[in-house]
């Protein structure tokens, strides 16, 4: 079956410091990657995504390279500010089962606290 | 275009009492997801309807928990009686599938539930 791991949080970091959160994946067929914020109180927002292997997404500053070889996603952004304290959530599709259209594997999520 | 609305946005009540959570998907998407979020277990499945028909409902968590669909415009999750441990942010969600689409949902700002 499928699944997500991401780092357990929280992760706590200065402002301008660099950001990774580390993703990976395990799927039967060629799944699209996504990673989704949730900033308190709101529902989950989609940050950036990648269909296939050795695509990049990015949005706001962050980045994510889906790396087959690795079943990797890991998200980056070089410099964090308050405001992008939220959970940060990894997530995978899978295309190849028609019948879960699409439903998404979620990883447990990742708290990420950015202080002044 | 909106997004998904969901209603009540925070519910307090008391245990025993019959709970019922409201969901309006996104104009033109085929498939609704319900996701209850917890502290202790995170981001849980809970069921999904295709073109208003509930494919797998073997993430609800018991017989006290229903769910429909009677259109493509609105759903129902249904907690009859409610306890303290149904206690979490109840997120519905939508999406649209088509061969060779990425696979987004759209997720609504959640119902937030408490029960005493």
């Amino acid at each position: 079956g499928n699944s997500v791991t991401q780092m357990e949080g929280p992760v706590t970091l200065s402002e301008e410091a660099f950001l990774t959160i580390n993703c990976t994946y395990t799927a039967t067929g060629y799944p699209s990657l996504f990673w989704y914020v949730q900033y308190p109180g709101e529902g989950l927002q989609l940050l950036l995504k990648a269909t296939k292997a050795d695509d990049k997404g990015s949005n706001k500053g962050f980045e994510a390279t889906y790396r087959k070889e690795t079943t990797s996603f890991h998200l980056e952004k070089g410099s964090v500010q308050v405001s992008d304290s939220a959970v940060y959530f990894c997530a995978l599709s899978d295309h190849m089962n028609n019948n879960a259209g699409n439903m998404l594997t979620f990883g447990g999520g990742t708290r990420l606290m950015v202080k002044p | 275009d909106a997004g998904v609305i969901q209603s009540p946005r925070h519910e307090v009540t008391e245990m025993g009492q019959e709970v019922t959570l409201r969901c309006k998907p996104i104009s033109g998407h085929d498939y609704l997801f319900w996701y209850r979020q917890t502290m202790m277990r995170g981001l849980e499945l809970l069921i999904y309807f295709n073109n208003n028909v509930p494919i797998d409902d073997s993430g609800m968590p018991e017989d006290r928990f229903s769910a429909k669909m009677p259109n493509a415009s609105f759903s129902t999750l249904k907690i009859q009686p409610s306890e303290p441990r149904d206690s979490a942010v109840y997120f519905c969600a939508s999406s649209y599938y088509r061969v060779g689409g990425t696979g987004e949902l759209f997720f609504g700002e959640g119902s937030r539930l408490t029960v005493l």
